[in-house]
């Protein structure tokens, strides 16, 4: 199976400052037609998980553009250009590369 | 709109089982893969399951294969997770999501299942 890891576990920001998020793979995530299958979710207090980047880079539908996703086969970024409070939540990556599907363990973002 | 409401869980004694159903509308429910996903207490998602758009091809975490079952019917719009000898550790919330792009784009509200005796 593939491994998931994400860096930090907590994150403490200031509102408008801006927010990164690392996240690993133990097997590159890039398949032959290019793409990373590498997704980023955030789970608000109380609500079911939602999409906001897939594909590595690709924000979803409805998504603010301070969110991007960048990186390649085993390493990840998700990043907050200016964090809102609306953003406090735990945000998991996914990895949809090779079954079983395995998620990180959650970074939980709050602010200062 | 896309919408996906999951029913079904409640407690249940260990060993016993639970057949959960997630009813899709908004979209072509028979055009996407669909996923089951669970969330422990206070704990993080764990994958649980998946299904081709035509039920050709399934795949399971490794932890509820043999025990648990999903399907489909498309002609109802609907998904649904079969959970036999269920145990303590299956105690989660447990999401529907429809699937494209490798990504879970769209997620229920959850249903619970509680293993106790």
């Amino acid at each position: 199976d593939i491994v998931m890891t994400q860096s930090p576990l907590s994150l403490p920001v200031t509102p408008g400052e801006p927010a990164s998020i690392s996240c690993r793979s133990s097997q590159s995530l890039l398949h032959s037609n290019g793409y990373n299958y590498l997704d980023w979710y955030l789970q608000k207090p109380g609500q079911s998980p939602q999409l906001l980047i897939y594909l590595g880079s690709n924000r979803a539908s409805g998504v603010p553009d301070r969110f991007s996703g960048s990186g390649s086969g085993t390493d990840f970024t998700l990043k907050i250009s200016r964090v809102e409070a609306e953003d406090v939540g735990v945000y998991y990556c996914m990895q949809g590369r090779q079954s079983p599907i395995t998620f990180g363990p959650g970074t939980r973002l709050e602010t200062k | 709109e896309v919408q996906l409401v999951e029913s079904g869980g409640g407690l249940v004694q260990p060993g016993g089982s639970l057949r959960l159903s997630c009813a899709a509308s908004g979209f072509t429910f028979s055009n996407y893969w669909m996923d089951w996903v669970r969330q422990a207490p206070g704990k993080g998602l764990e994958w649980v399951a998946n299904i081709k758009q035509d039920g050709s091809e399934k795949s399971y975490v490794d932890s509820v294969t043999g025990r648990f079952t999903i399907s489909r019917d498309n002609a109802k719009n609907s998904l649904y997770l079969q959970m036999n000898s269920l145990r303590a550790e299956d105690t989660a919330v447990y999401y529907c999501a429809r699937g494209r792009d490798g990504a879970l784009h769209s997620w229920g509200q959850g249903t619970v299942v509680t293993v106790s005796s």
